[in-house]
C-alpha cells in the first residue's frame, strides 16, 4: 500500500521564478494539505484541498497556491520566489471521514537562490 | 501564544532506558487532538500516537505513550526501552476541530539522540 508519494524530491531556484510540486495522497485518502518546514522549525500550514477546492488556509501570501485534481493527486504552486521560501515542502493526506491522523510523504527540499 | 510548545531543543538517552519529550500546548477549543509524529533525516513525517481532548485514558501505542494531563495543558510522549532506531525529531502537533478545523499546529521539535 503506497503512501503519500510527492516529486520532486529536491528542486533548487532562483529569485523570482515558479515551481509546482507534486502530490499523490494515500490510497482511500481523498484529502491533501500542504505544510512548510523551514529549517529548525515545525511545519507550518499552508493550505488544505477536499473535493478540488481549497477549503482553509494559513498565513501564506497569494503567491502560494495549489489545486486538487479529480483522482485526489495537487499541486502546490509558488510564483515571485523569495529566498524565504526555502523549505522543505510537505504533503499530507487523510480520509475526511475517517481518522483524525494525516499522512505525511517525504518532503520536497527547495532551495531558492 | 504559541498553540504548541517544545521546551527541549535536544535529548540525550541511553539504549533500552526510557525518556520523555515534554509538550504543552494552548487552545479554548473544547474539542481538540494531540498528536506525535517522528521525523527521521529522510524527512518524512512518521505518526507515533493520538490523544483526544475527551479521551479518559492516557494512550499507548507499543513502546509510545502519552501523558496527557488536560488542566496541565501537557501531553507529554513517553518512550520506553529506547532503541538506536529512536534517534530522529519528534514533533508534537495539535488540531482544534472547532476553531480551526483542519490545521494542524506543530511546535518547534526535540532532537532525539539514542547512546549505544
Amino acid at each position: 500500500d503506497a503512501g503519500v508519494t510527492q516529486s520532486p524530491t529536491h528542486l533548487i531556484k532562483t529569485r523570482g521564478q515558479q515551481v509546482t510540486l507534486r502530490c499523490s495522497p494515500k490510497s482511500g485518502h481523498d484529502t491533501v494539505s500542504w505544510y512548510q518546514q523551514a529549517l529548525g522549525q515545525g511545519p507550518q500550514f499552508i493550505f488544505q484541498y477536499y473535493e478540488e477546492e481549497e477549503r482553509q488556509r494559513g498565513n501564506f501570501p497569494d503567491r502560494f497556491s495549489g489545486h486538487q485534481f479529480p483522482n485526489y493527486s495537487s499541486e502546490l504552486n509558488v510564483n515571485a520566489l523569495l529566498l524565504g521560501d526555502s523549505a522543505l515542502y510537505l504533503c499530507a493526506s487523510r480520509r475526511t471521514s475517517g481518522a483524525n491522523v494525516l499522512t505525511f510523504g517525504a518532503g520536497s527540499r527547495l532551495t531558492v537562490l | 501564544a504559541q498553540k504548541i510548545t517544545q521546551t527541549q531543543p535536544g535529548m540525550f538517552v541511553q539504549e533500552k532506558e526510557a525518556v520523555t519529550l515534554d509538550c504543552t500546548y494552548d487552545t479554548s477549543d473544547p474539542s481538540y487532538g494531540l498528536f506525535w509524529y517522528k521525523q527521521p533525516s529522510s524527512g518524512e513525517m512518521i505518526f507515533l500516537i493520538y490523544q483526544g481532548s475527551y479521551d479518559q485514558q492516557n494512550a499507548t501505542e507499543g513502546r509510545y505513550s502519552l501523558n496527557f494531563q488536560k488542566a496541565r495543558k501537557s501531553a507529554n510522549l513517553v518512550i520506553s526501552a529506547s532503541q538506536l532506531g529512536d534517534s530522529a525529531m519528534y514533533f508534537c502537533a495539535m488540531r482544534e476541530v472547532q476553531f480551526t478545523g483542519n490545521q494542524f499546529y506543530f511546535g518547534t521539535g526535540t532532537s532525539l539522540t539514542v547512546i549505544p
